[in-house]
Protein backbone atom coordinates (compact mmCIF):
# COMPACT_ATOMS: atom_id res chain seq x y z
CA UNK A 1 0.00 0.00 0.00
CA UNK A 2 1.37 3.76 -0.32
CA UNK A 3 1.88 5.78 2.34
CA UNK A 4 -0.76 8.32 2.12
CA UNK A 5 -2.34 9.27 5.54
CA UNK A 6 -4.89 11.82 5.93
CA UNK A 7 -6.09 13.33 8.74
CA UNK A 8 -9.06 13.92 10.56
CA UNK A 9 -10.35 10.62 9.56
CA UNK A 10 -13.80 12.05 10.85
CA UNK A 11 -14.86 15.52 11.72
CA UNK A 12 -17.88 17.67 12.63
CA UNK A 13 -18.42 21.04 12.93
CA UNK A 14 -20.31 24.25 12.55
CA UNK A 15 -21.16 26.38 9.34
CA UNK A 16 -18.39 29.09 9.18
CA UNK A 17 -15.81 27.65 10.85
CA UNK A 18 -12.58 27.10 9.44
CA UNK A 19 -11.71 23.51 8.97
CA UNK A 20 -7.87 22.39 7.48
CA UNK A 21 -7.90 18.43 6.51
CA UNK A 22 -4.21 17.11 6.11
CA UNK A 23 -2.41 14.53 3.74
CA UNK A 24 0.53 13.17 3.83
CA UNK A 25 2.58 11.09 2.29
CA UNK A 26 5.70 8.89 2.18
CA UNK A 27 5.97 7.83 -1.07
CA UNK A 28 8.25 11.33 -2.37
CA UNK A 29 5.57 11.78 -5.26
CA UNK A 30 5.36 14.90 -7.13
CA UNK A 31 1.81 15.46 -8.14
CA UNK A 32 -1.06 15.35 -5.07
CA UNK A 33 -4.31 15.81 -5.36
CA UNK A 34 -7.37 16.26 -3.15
CA UNK A 35 -10.98 15.14 -4.42
CA UNK A 36 -14.48 15.26 -2.89
CA UNK A 37 -16.66 12.27 -3.75
CA UNK A 38 -20.50 12.61 -2.83
CA UNK A 39 -23.43 10.47 -4.02
CA UNK A 40 -24.75 10.76 -7.80
CA UNK A 41 -21.22 12.18 -8.55
CA UNK A 42 -17.96 10.85 -9.65
CA UNK A 43 -14.71 11.98 -7.96
CA UNK A 44 -13.96 15.58 -8.19
CA UNK A 45 -10.83 17.32 -8.38
CA UNK A 46 -10.60 20.25 -6.01
CA UNK A 47 -7.19 21.12 -6.38
CA UNK A 48 -4.03 19.90 -7.03
CA UNK A 49 -0.49 20.16 -6.39
CA UNK A 50 2.86 19.47 -9.11
CA UNK A 51 5.15 20.35 -6.74
CA UNK A 52 6.43 22.35 -3.54
CA UNK A 53 4.62 25.99 -3.51
CA UNK A 54 3.23 24.59 -6.91
CA UNK A 55 -0.51 24.59 -6.90
CA UNK A 56 -3.84 24.61 -9.22
CA UNK A 57 -7.41 24.87 -8.92
CA UNK A 58 -9.69 22.23 -10.15
CA UNK A 59 -13.60 22.20 -11.00
CA UNK A 60 -14.58 22.37 -8.03
CA UNK A 61 -12.16 24.97 -5.95
CA UNK A 62 -14.56 27.43 -5.01
CA UNK A 63 -14.54 27.91 -1.30
CA UNK A 64 -10.97 26.29 -0.61
CA UNK A 65 -7.83 27.04 -0.71
CA UNK A 66 -4.45 24.89 -0.39
CA UNK A 67 -0.60 24.97 0.40
CA UNK A 68 2.08 22.43 0.06
CA UNK A 69 5.23 23.86 1.94
CA UNK A 70 6.35 20.38 2.13
CA UNK A 71 7.11 17.28 -0.94
CA UNK A 72 5.12 14.92 1.55
CA UNK A 73 2.55 17.76 2.87
CA UNK A 74 -0.82 18.86 1.04
CA UNK A 75 -3.36 20.75 3.23
CA UNK A 76 -6.91 21.58 2.57
CA UNK A 77 -8.65 24.51 3.93
CA UNK A 78 -12.21 25.33 4.12
CA UNK A 79 -11.83 28.87 5.28
CA UNK A 80 -15.64 29.25 6.28
CA UNK A 81 -16.76 25.64 6.11
CA UNK A 82 -20.76 25.65 4.71
CA UNK A 83 -23.10 22.60 4.58
CA UNK A 84 -22.83 22.40 1.26
CA UNK A 85 -19.35 21.18 2.05
CA UNK A 86 -20.38 17.71 3.95
CA UNK A 87 -18.87 15.34 1.94
CA UNK A 88 -15.91 12.47 1.78
CA UNK A 89 -12.93 14.18 0.77
CA UNK A 90 -9.90 11.89 -0.68
CA UNK A 91 -6.17 12.83 -1.10
CA UNK A 92 -4.47 11.22 -4.33
CA UNK A 93 -0.73 10.88 -5.04
CA UNK A 94 0.77 10.29 -8.50
CA UNK A 95 4.42 10.33 -9.43
CA UNK A 96 3.75 11.67 -12.83
CA UNK A 97 5.80 8.78 -14.65
CA UNK A 98 5.48 9.45 -18.06
CA UNK A 99 5.15 13.20 -18.17
CA UNK A 100 1.92 14.65 -19.83
CA UNK A 101 1.35 11.49 -22.07
CA UNK A 102 1.01 9.09 -19.03
CA UNK A 103 0.48 9.52 -15.71
CA UNK A 104 1.85 7.31 -13.15
CA UNK A 105 -0.07 5.20 -10.68
CA UNK A 106 -2.39 6.95 -8.76
CA UNK A 107 -3.19 6.14 -4.99
CA UNK A 108 -5.59 7.50 -2.93
CA UNK A 109 -6.30 7.75 0.63
CA UNK A 110 -8.64 6.50 3.05
CA UNK A 111 -10.81 9.42 3.21
CA UNK A 112 -11.76 12.12 5.56
CA UNK A 113 -15.55 12.88 6.39
CA UNK A 114 -16.64 16.19 6.94
CA UNK A 115 -19.99 17.22 7.97
CA UNK A 116 -21.10 20.74 8.68
CA UNK A 117 -24.08 21.38 10.26
CA UNK B 1 -16.87 17.44 -23.18
CA UNK B 2 -14.59 14.91 -21.37
CA UNK B 3 -17.09 12.52 -19.93
CA UNK B 4 -16.91 8.79 -18.17
CA UNK B 5 -19.82 7.10 -18.04
CA UNK B 6 -20.48 3.75 -16.00
CA UNK B 7 -23.55 1.14 -16.53
CA UNK B 8 -25.17 -0.23 -14.75
CA UNK B 9 -25.57 2.26 -11.49
CA UNK B 10 -25.62 -1.36 -9.70
CA UNK B 11 -25.90 -4.64 -9.48
CA UNK B 12 -26.77 -7.56 -7.61
CA UNK B 13 -25.59 -11.28 -8.26
CA UNK B 14 -25.38 -14.36 -6.75
CA UNK B 15 -21.93 -15.50 -4.83
CA UNK B 16 -20.47 -17.66 -7.77
CA UNK B 17 -21.67 -16.02 -10.65
CA UNK B 18 -20.22 -13.86 -13.20
CA UNK B 19 -20.19 -10.00 -13.94
CA UNK B 20 -19.62 -7.68 -16.47
CA UNK B 21 -19.59 -3.38 -15.88
CA UNK B 22 -19.20 -0.88 -18.62
CA UNK B 23 -17.34 2.08 -18.80
CA UNK B 24 -18.02 4.22 -22.25
CA UNK B 25 -16.13 7.66 -22.61
CA UNK B 26 -15.70 10.24 -24.93
CA UNK B 27 -12.39 11.85 -23.35
CA UNK B 28 -9.83 12.41 -26.55
CA UNK B 29 -7.40 11.86 -27.28
CA UNK B 30 -6.89 9.02 -25.28
CA UNK B 31 -4.14 7.73 -22.86
CA UNK B 32 -4.97 4.96 -20.73
CA UNK B 33 -8.02 3.96 -18.72
CA UNK B 34 -8.05 2.57 -15.10
CA UNK B 35 -10.37 0.48 -13.31
CA UNK B 36 -10.75 1.04 -9.31
CA UNK B 37 -12.39 -0.90 -6.33
CA UNK B 38 -13.23 0.97 -3.77
CA UNK B 39 -15.23 -0.82 -0.50
CA UNK B 40 -17.57 0.86 1.59
CA UNK B 41 -15.89 3.38 4.15
CA UNK B 42 -12.33 2.90 2.17
CA UNK B 43 -9.96 4.90 -0.46
CA UNK B 44 -10.20 3.14 -3.98
CA UNK B 45 -7.57 0.73 -4.63
CA UNK B 46 -6.68 0.46 -8.58
CA UNK B 47 -7.84 -3.28 -10.25
CA UNK B 48 -5.82 -2.39 -13.52
CA UNK B 49 -4.54 0.35 -16.14
CA UNK B 50 -4.85 0.16 -19.95
CA UNK B 51 -2.94 1.75 -22.63
CA UNK B 52 -4.67 2.79 -25.80
CA UNK B 53 -2.44 -0.05 -27.23
CA UNK B 54 -3.70 -2.69 -24.80
CA UNK B 55 -6.95 -4.88 -25.32
CA UNK B 56 -6.73 -7.06 -22.35
CA UNK B 57 -5.75 -7.07 -19.05
CA UNK B 58 -6.37 -9.65 -16.42
CA UNK B 59 -5.54 -9.29 -12.21
CA UNK B 60 -6.80 -12.32 -10.57
CA UNK B 61 -10.55 -13.17 -11.25
CA UNK B 62 -11.06 -9.72 -12.68
CA UNK B 63 -10.67 -8.76 -16.35
CA UNK B 64 -10.77 -5.63 -17.81
CA UNK B 65 -11.17 -4.96 -21.87
CA UNK B 66 -10.51 -2.00 -23.97
CA UNK B 67 -11.94 -0.91 -27.53
CA UNK B 68 -10.39 2.53 -28.18
CA UNK B 69 -11.98 2.62 -31.31
CA UNK B 70 -15.24 2.79 -29.83
CA UNK B 71 -14.25 4.26 -26.28
CA UNK B 72 -15.58 1.41 -24.28
CA UNK B 73 -14.46 -0.58 -21.79
CA UNK B 74 -15.65 -3.43 -19.55
CA UNK B 75 -14.55 -5.35 -15.83
CA UNK B 76 -15.84 -8.60 -16.35
CA UNK B 77 -15.59 -10.55 -12.76
CA UNK B 78 -15.33 -14.82 -12.44
CA UNK B 79 -16.50 -16.64 -10.28
CA UNK B 80 -17.57 -13.42 -7.73
CA UNK B 81 -17.27 -13.10 -3.91
CA UNK B 82 -18.59 -11.66 -1.09
CA UNK B 83 -15.89 -9.64 -0.79
CA UNK B 84 -16.20 -8.53 -4.50
CA UNK B 85 -19.06 -6.58 -3.36
CA UNK B 86 -17.48 -2.61 -3.63
CA UNK B 87 -18.20 0.30 -6.11
CA UNK B 88 -15.86 -0.08 -9.40
CA UNK B 89 -15.18 3.14 -10.79
CA UNK B 90 -13.61 3.58 -14.21
CA UNK B 91 -10.46 6.23 -14.53
CA UNK B 92 -9.75 7.91 -18.00
CA UNK B 93 -6.62 10.33 -18.85
CA UNK B 94 -6.34 11.89 -21.74
CA UNK B 95 -2.77 12.17 -23.84
CA UNK B 96 -2.19 15.81 -23.71
CA UNK B 97 -3.27 16.04 -19.92
CA UNK B 98 -1.48 13.26 -18.70
CA UNK B 99 -2.07 13.68 -15.08
CA UNK B 100 -5.75 14.50 -15.35
CA UNK B 101 -8.21 12.25 -14.41
CA UNK B 102 -11.62 11.72 -15.67
CA UNK B 103 -13.94 9.61 -13.33
CA UNK B 104 -17.03 7.62 -13.65
CA UNK B 105 -19.72 7.65 -10.97
CA UNK B 106 -19.48 4.04 -10.30
CA UNK B 107 -20.89 0.96 -10.31
CA UNK B 108 -22.10 -0.77 -7.14
CA UNK B 109 -21.59 -4.17 -7.16
CA UNK B 110 -23.27 -6.55 -4.37
CA UNK B 111 -22.43 -9.95 -3.96
CA UNK B 112 -25.00 -12.15 -1.89
CA UNK B 113 -24.99 -16.07 -0.89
Amino acid sequence: DAGITQSPRHKVTETGTPVTLRCHQTENHRYMYWYRQDPGHGLRLIHYSYGVKDTDKGEVSDGYSVSRSKTEDFLLTLESATSSQTSVYFCAISDGAGGRYFAGELFFGEGSRLTVL
Amino acid sequence: KNQVEQSPQSLIILEGKNCTLQCNYTVSPFSNLRWYKQDTGRGPVSLTIMTFSENTKSNGRYTATLDADTKQSSLHITASQLSDSASYICVVSGRNTGNQFYFGTGTSLTVIP
